[in-house]
C-alpha cells in the first residue's frame, strides 16, 4: 500500500529558531495536509494543499506541495514554545468511485526549548 | 474545537470484554473514519462510512466493527479485547470524501 515517509522523526530546537519538516511518497497525492497533534487530544488540520507547485501559508506556518505531487514540506519560522507537539503529513489519493483514501505519516516530534 | 464529539474520553476494560465507542460528526459531514493510534504503528486507518453506507476498509481486525445511523453518528464496538487492543481511538469526519478530515479528541483505551 502507499507508505509515506516523514522527517525527521523528531527535533529538538530553540525558542525562535525555524524548522523545516517534510514527507515523501513513491505514489502520487491529489492533496496534502498537515496537521498538529498535542497530547491528549486528536489531530488538528494545519495547512490543506490541493494543487502541485501550491504553496500556502497559515502564519507562521508555510507548506508546499511538490512539482512530482509526491512530496511536501513544512516549515515554521520563529518557533515558540507552544508549536511543541507532533507534526503529521497526509496525503489523499482518489482510490476510484469517489472514495478517498488517506495515509499518514509517523509524524514529527517537536520540541521547543525557551 | 474540530466539531467533532467522541465519547467517551477515556475507557478501562479487562481482556475478553466488549466495547462501543461513540462518534458524533461534525455538523453537515456525512463521512464518518475511524482511526487507531498506538506508539509504534502512528495513525492507522481502520474504516469508513458514507451516509451510512461502509465505504473503505482498512487495516480492521474482525473483532472490530462499526456502523453509521440515520443521524450519522457512528459507533465503534470492539469485542474479545486483547491487551494490544490499548490505544487511542480516533474518529474523524469530512463533508465529502475528497475533503480534509477533522478529528475528534479521541477515546482512550486501556485493557488490562
Amino acid at each position: 500500500g502507499q507508505q509515506l515517509n516523514q522527517s525527521p522523526q523528531s527535533m529538538f530546537i530553540q525558542e525562535g529558531e525555524d524548522v523545516s519538516m517534510n514527507c515523501t511518497s513513491s505514489s502520487i497525492f491529489n492533496t496534502w495536509l498537515w496537521y498538529k497533534q498535542d497530547p491528549g487530544e486528536g489531530p488538528v488540520l494545519l495547512i490543506a494543499l490541493y494543487k502541485a507547485g501550491e504553496l500556502t501559508s497559515n502564519g507562521r506556518l508555510t507548506a508546499q506541495f511538490g512539482i512530482t505531487r509526491k512530496d511536501s514540506f513544512l516549515n515554521i519560522s520563529a518557533s515558540i514554545p507552544s508549536d511543541v507537539g507532533i507534526y503529521f503529513c497526509a496525503g489523499l489519493a482518489d482510490s476510484g468511485g469517489s472514495n478517498y483514501k488517506l495515509t499518514f505519516g509517523k509524524g514529527t516530534l517537536l520540541t521547543v526549548n525557551p | 474545537d474540530s466539531g467533532v464529539t467522541q465519547t467517551p474520553k477515556h475507557l478501562i476494560t479487562a481482556t475478553g470484554q466488549r466495547v462501543t465507542l461513540r462518534c458524533s460528526p461534525r455538523s453537515g459531514d456525512l463521512s464518518v473514519y475511524w482511526y487507531q493510534q498506538s506508539l509504534d504503528q502512528g495513525l492507522q486507518f481502520l474504516i469508513q462510512y458514507y451516509n451510512g453506507e461502509e465505504r473503505a476498509k482498512g487495516n480492521i481486525l474482525e473483532r472490530f466493527s462499526a456502523q453509521q445511523f440515520p443521524d450519522l453518528h457512528s459507533e465503534l464496538n470492539l469485542s474479545s479485547l486483547e491487551l494490544g487492543d490499548s490505544a487511542l481511538y480516533f474518529c474523524a469526519s469530512s463533508d465529502t470524501g475528497g475533503s480534509p478530515l477533522h478529528f475528534g479528541n479521541g477515546t482512550r483505551l486501556t485493557v488490562t
